[in-house]
């Protein structure tokens, strides 16, 4: 079946570095791409996603390339801020255990820890 | 504004009694979706309803039971079957195929 592998953490990073996190899926078909963010106590907010193969999406200074040939989709952005504190899940569409409905998997959630 | 509400965010029970969670959408979404999230854990699907009067059973709907008798409304009940019922619940709808799910803020159930 459909799978997500995310770096689980925590990534602690200092303010203004570099953010990658990985993200890499199990899919059959073509599925669309998501990146999720949940700051603490709260649900999820789409961040950004991509539907085909070579796509990026991009929101608030993060991007994320659909790679279909290595089967990514990593969270990059320049330089983070303490705000950007959060756990962040990576998913993909696709069919549904059960009723073969469609849905999304998701990946553990990496938390990230930005220090000032 | 248009979005999915969840009540109430904080919600105590003791044990053996059942409880029921409320998630309502304004947006007009065909698809709803109930998730549980453990502490330091991703989320796993419990019921979710693609029409009206019909829903399926996710990965761990064991003690659990839903209806979704109109569009706008998919309640979540915890029985007191549920063996570890303290978890922090998420409620989801979509437009069917599109794929994007957006999320309500959550229900955190403790059961004393």
């Amino acid at each position: 079946g459909d799978s997500v592998t995310q770096m689980e953490g925590p990534v602690t990073l200092s303010e203004e570095a570099f953010l990658t996190i990985n993200c890499t899926y199990t899919a059959t078909g073509y599925p669309s791409l998501f990146w999720y963010v949940q700051y603490p106590g709260e649900g999820l907010q789409l961040l950004l996603k991509a539907t085909k193969a070579d796509d990026k999406g991009s929101n608030k200074g993060f991007e994320a390339t659909y790679r279909k040939e290595t089967t990514s989709f990593h969270l990059e952005k320049g330089s983070v801020q303490v705000s950007d504190s959060a756990v962040y899940f990576c998913a993909l569409s696709g069919k549904l255990t059960g009723g073969g409905a469609d849905g999304l998997t998701f990946g553990k959630g990496t938390h990230l820890i930005i220090q000032p | 504004d248009g979005g999915i509400t969840q009540s109430p965010k904080y919600l105590f029970r003791k044990e053996g009694q059942n409880v029921t969670l409320s998630c309502e959408q304004n947006l007009n979404h065909d698809a709803m979706y109930w998730y549980r999230q453990d502490p330091g854990q991703g989320l796993r699907l419990i019921y979710y309803s693609q029409i009206v009067n019909d829903f399926q059973k996710g990965d761990i709907a064991e003690g659990y039971s839903v209806s979704r008798e109109k569009k706008e409304s998919f309640p979540l009940t915890v029985t007191s079957a549920q063996k570890n019922p303290t978890a922090f619940y998420l409620c989801a709808s979509s437009a069917g195929r599109t794929g994007t799910q957006y999320f309500g803020p959550g229900t955190r159930l403790t059961v004393l």
